[in-house]
């Protein structure tokens, strides 16, 4: 069973400045890898994918890039809004298995 | 619009089993495309999956849950459901249901709400 880790497990960041997160597998797992943002209270959203592809409507200020077993999320110019719980998530070809990393939680500096 | 609407008890009692429904509106579940995936988050701590059903009725379930789940697929309500046996309070979580895109990528890009579940006597 692939396992997945992140860190750091809280950075603080002060607006306008730039957040960079890492995710790492315990095997490869190519670049199927994704990554969401959480708020206090509400459903994960889908950010990036295949490693570095961002989903519909997702700012381009939000990029992903990695593969194998170390993926990086970055946020440029973090704005208010972005304050929140990163996870990522790793999927199995076949069978479609999937694994979430424990999470970073990015906060106001 | 599209939406994912989860519901079910929100209290259920130790050794019991968990059912909850997710309902898809919108769109037909029925779509070869998509699969249909249950997630869940313990207060507090992070996601874990559960499992994923294809319109189909195959299913794939996380291996350490995978004695207790059943999920499964009702087309014409365009609804897929979520059954976990033996419950303790360890399965105490926000359960979201979700749509998975698959393909190249597979990754879940729809969600629902989600909803609480307490174990509890």
């Amino acid at each position: 069973e692939i396992e997945m880790t992140q860190s750091p497990v809280t950075l603080s960041v002060s607006p306008g400045e730039r957040a960079t997160l890492s995710c790492r597998a315990s095997q490869s797992v190519s670049s199927n890898l994704a990554w969401y943002q959480q708020k206090p209270g509400q459903a994960p959203r889908l950010l990036i994918y295949g490693a570095s592809t961002r989903a519909t409507g997702i700012p381009a200020r939000f990029s992903g890039s990695g593969s194998g077993t170390e993926f990086t999320l970055t946020i440029n110019s973090l704005r208010s809004e972005d304050f929140a719980v990163y996870y990522c998530q790793q999927y199995n070809r076949w069978p479609p298995l999937f694994t979430f990393g424990p999470g970073t939680k990015v906060d106001i500096k | 619009q599209l939406q994912l609407q989860e519901s079910g008890p929100g209290l259920v009692k130790p050794s019991e089993t968990l059912s909850l429904t997710c309902t898809f509106s919108g769109a037909s579940i029925s779509s070869s495309s998509y699969y249909w995936g249950w997630i869940r988050q313990p207060p507090g701590k992070g996601l874990e999956w559960i499992g994923n059903v294809y319109y189909s009725g195959s299913t794939y379930y996380n291996p350490s849950l995978k004695s207790r789940v059943t999920i499964s697929l009702d087309t014409s309500r365009n609804e897929f459901s979520l059954n976990l046996t033996s419950v303790t309070a360890a399965d105490t979580a926000v359960y979201y249901c979700a749509r998975v895109d698959y393909g190249v990528n597979w990754y879940f890009d729809l969600w629902g709400r989600g909803t609480l579940v307490i174990v509890s006597s």
